[in-house]
């Protein structure tokens, strides 16, 4: 199974701002995926993110707001832009392991004021 | 696309009794459904999964079924405890990197 490292664990930020979020993978992955987990609900794709292309953005996801970076195979960053209170979630990076089940990082709660 | 229907939303055992948890897929070549557990402040954690060609599969307590033909899946949880107390998602994918959907989620509360 791949580990998974997402920084910052959890910020507060003010509306209008801009927060990037880090993932970590300790092996080398093709795709990479970003989802969002809204309170008490359940996890939606954001996009899925393969190194050296542009991001594939979910409907109702775009990437002046979700900017998407994938320098290498190990690691991708996800910008939330302008934020506004309706972006608070979890935000979660995942992974593909070798028989296609996915393998998550420990999120990043997102509280926007 | 793929829609993942779950059931109970909530639900509540006692220590030791058994806890079901149900969900529906609607696209037929949907080949894979894992099961995650999500315990407050953590990223869901595979605990189960099942592919199409196989319809039970067993894990110690934990054990899920699938039933193709009628497009539904279950998590079972025998003797359960008290840390198995958490959210669980169902899913459902195409595989082979193709975009997994979550059920909606089953918060499990297990009273000692």
């Amino acid at each position: 199974s791949a580990v998974i490292s997402q920084k910052p664990s959890r910020d507060i930020c003010q509306r209008g701002t801009s927060l990037t979020i880090q993932c970590q993978v300790d092996s080398q992955v093709t795709m990479m995926f970003w989802y969002r987990q809204q309170p008490g609900q359940s996890l939606t794709l954001i996009a899925t993110a393969n190194q050296g292309s542009e991001a594939t953005y979910e409907s109702g996801f775009v990437i002046d707001k979700f900017p998407i970076s994938r320098p290498n195979l190990t690691f991708s960053t996800l910008t939330v832009s302008n934020m506004s209170p309706e972006d608070s979630s979890i935000y979660l990076c995942s992974v593909e392991g070798e028989s296609a089940e996915a393998f998550f990082g420990q999120g990043t709660r997102l509280t926007v004021v | 696309g793929e829609n993942v229907e779950q059931h109970p939303s909530t639900l509540s055992v006692q220590e030791g009794d058994s806890a079901v948890i149900k969900c529906t897929y609607s696209d037929s070549a949907s080949n894979y459904f894992p099961w995650y557990k999500q315990e407050l402040g953590k990223g869901p954690q595979l605990i189960i999964d099942i592919r199409s060609n196989v319809g039970e599969k067993k894990d110690q307590r934990i054990a899920v079924t699938l039933n193709k033909t009628a497009k539904h899946f279950s998590l079972h949880i025998t003797e359960t405890q008290p840390e198995d107390s958490a959210v669980y998602f169902c899913a459902a994918s195409l595989g082979g990197y193709q975009k997994v959907t979550f059920g909606i989620g089953t918060k499990l509360q297990v009273i000692p």
